[in-house]
């Protein structure tokens, strides 16, 4: 049961121009929304959140849009630059007994070409 | 670095072997969890301990135990492994065990059972 789903595996994308990553999820219970990057032999790292009282945060060249009513959250990297190469993973977490532990997706290999 | 430290890094046995993968946990974290990632996989949730209780477990199985120390480092137990076990194993830690937790994750132990 697959209640985190980021559908894309890859995506390409030009130096300078907007990547744009997307996540789906089933789980309604879900109420806190996360964004991970890991790098080859690296453990993910942290790089936004938002909450389900929202439908968008913003963290320099980071934007998480939120569509509860589609449950569909997506990730945007304005402008991407070839550091951002990694795996991005969508997290969630939620509901009485989640006690904080997330649900992940996939991940998506997002490759930013110089 | 998260300041999530796990031992060791690499991990190569047989089949029908025991193996323990260590962590501890960033300064203050109280929480603890693991999740392993196999090839093509995502990350799947094992178990969560917080303050040395067991909060919450996942599709972990019979043949693997976990426990959380007074000093809070933990330790995930893989008894009668198969091939089928070779996977990153990772351990993540957070201050407590709400909703709104930001998991902070060690750099992974990559398990081969040959």
């Amino acid at each position: 049961d697959q209640q985190v789903k980021q559908n894309s595996p890859s995506l390409s994308v030009q130096e300078g121009r907007i990547s744009i990553l997307n996540c789906d999820y089933t789980n309604s219970m879900f109420d806190y929304f996360l964004w991970y990057k890991k790098y080859p032999a690296e453990g993910p790292t942290f790089l936004i959140s938002i909450s389900s009282i929202k439908d968008k945060n913003e963290d320099g060249r980071f934007t998480v849009f939120l569509n509860k009513s589609a449950k569909h959250l997506s990730l945007h990297i304005v402008p991407s630059q070839p550091g951002d190469s990694a795996v991005y993973f969508c997290a969630a977490s939620g509901g009485g007994t989640s006690y904080g532990k997330l649900t992940f997706g996939q991940g998506t290999i997002l490759t930013v070409h110089p | 670095d998260s300041g999530v430290t796990q031992t060791p890094k690499h991990l190569i046995t047989a089949t029908g072997q025991r193996v323990t993968l260590r962590c501890s946990p960033r300064s203050g974290d109280l929480s603890v969890y693991w999740y392993q990632q196999s090839l093509d996989q995502g990350l799947q949730f094992l178990i969560q301990y917080y303050n040395g209780e067991e909060r919450a477990k996942g599709n972990i199985l019979e043949r693997f135990s976990a426990q959380q120390f007074p000093d809070l480092h933990s330790e995930l137990n893989l008894s009668s492994l198969e091939l089928g076990d070779s996977a990153l194993y990772f351990c993540a830690s957070s201050p407590s065990w709400g909703s709104n937790e930001k998991l902070f994750f060690g750099s992974g132990t990559q398990l081969s059972v040959l």
